[in-house]
This record gives structure tokens, sequence and C-alpha cells, in this order.
């Protein structure tokens, strides 16, 4: 089975461009999350996807966004890009939500310049 | 006030000592989670429970629900475990991540 995987692996940006990052999930896995991990800080919970609706949220801005597609594929979109966007992102995928183990990608490191 | 504490923050131990480290949350929770996170980035889900106890090889996590507290143990340590462990709780349709603690095992 092959693993959940990220693009690109890292990215440069300016204040107030937009990004899109994407994530792969792990063949037979309905659900994915992204978080954002600042460095030296734990991974922040952005939201879950499931089945093509977000399906839970935390406490980040509407300019984070999302979309899951139908092969459970999933992007995150970030508009108006802050300085403090600057974080590694990551992506998770499950065969459902937060009661089953999470299998991680390896990330976009992001820097907003 | 965050949802999960860890502690010890950062841990340095010599080859073959026994580790705990432990995990307090403060919410309920459907499932606790412990990853382990390798410098780059990537993260491996080493454990997920709900009650009691799971061991795999060297590891072993426990989770006392009543208490809002588990731990993981690393019996044996061996520098290959230098990693940082972090606990992280699902409730509802949201995650909850404590800040990680830093392990550095000395040969």
């Amino acid at each position: 089975e092959t693993g959940v995987t990220q693009s690109p692996t890292h990215l440069i940006k300016t204040r107030g461009q937009q990004v899109t990052l994407r994530c792969s999930s792990q063949s037979g896995h309905n659900t994915v999350s992204w978080y954002q991990q600042a460095l030296g800080q734990g991974p922040q919970f952005i939201f879950q996807y499931y089945r093509e609706e977000e399906n839970g949220r935390g406490n980040f801005p509407p300019r984070f966004s999302g979309l899951q597609f139908p092969n459970y594929s999933s992007e995150l979109n970030v508009n108006a890009l802050e300085l403090d966007d600057s974080a590694l992102y990551l992506c998770a995928s499950s065969s459902q939500g937060v009661n089953q183990p999470q299998h991680f990608g390896d990330g976009t490191r992001l820097s907003i310049l | 006030k965050n949802e999960v504490e860890q502690s010890p923050q950062n841990l340095t131990a010599q080859e073959g000592e026994f580790i705990t480290i432990n995990c307090s949350y403060s919410v309920g929770i459907s499932a606790l989670h412990w990853l382990q996170q390798h410098p780059g980035g990537g993260i491996v889900s080493l454990f997920m429970l709900s009650s009691g106890k799971k061991k795999h090889g060297r590891l072993i996590a426990t989770i006392n629900i009543q208490e809002k507290h588990s731990s993981l143990h690393i019996t044996a340590s061996h520098p290959r475990d230098s990693a940082v462990y972090i606990c992280a709780v699902g409730t509802g349709n949201q995650f909850y991540f404590g800040t990680g603690t830093s392990l550095t095992v000395i040969p």
C-alpha cells in the first residue's frame, strides 16, 4: 500500500500571496486532517475532511480552507499569507477520524518572506 | 491553557536506561495518540489507545481515563530512540497536541 505523500516539500512565498498544498492519502483511507507546526512547537489541528466534507475545525481563520476529492486526496489553501504562516504543514490520513491511527506525510515546509 | 500537557520538555538518558514520558489532558477524549517525530519533520504513529495498556517491542503506553493521564515508557533505551515524542488527543472531530518531549539517548 502507498503511504501518505505531500507536495511540494518546500515552498517560499511572500506576504499577501496565496498557496495550495497537496496531500495524497494512504490507500483505503477516507479521512484526512491538516496540521500546522511552527518551529519548536507541537502541531496544531487546522481541520479534518471526511468523504469530501469538512468534519471538524481548529482555531484557524477562514483564509485557511481545504478540499477533499473523490479519490480522497486533499488540498490545503491559504489566502493572504502572513509571516506567522511560516511553518511545517502536515497532513494525516486515517480510515475514519480521530479514533483510528493517523498516518502522516512528511510535510511541506512553507516559508513566508 | 493547553488542553494537553507533557513532561518533561527535554530528556537526556544514557543508553539502556528506562524512560518515562508523561501526558495529562483536560478534555474528554475518544482516543489518545503517541507520536514520534524525527528531525526533518516526519511523524510516525506509535500508539493509539483509549484504555489500559499497549506494548510494541520496547515501547509501552498506558492510559488512566479517570485521572486523564497517559505515560509512554521506553525500556532499554537506544540512541536510535532519540526523537521528539508527542502526545495528542482526539475528541469529537478535534485533535489537541502536546508540545512534545525531546529525547536524546547517549551511547
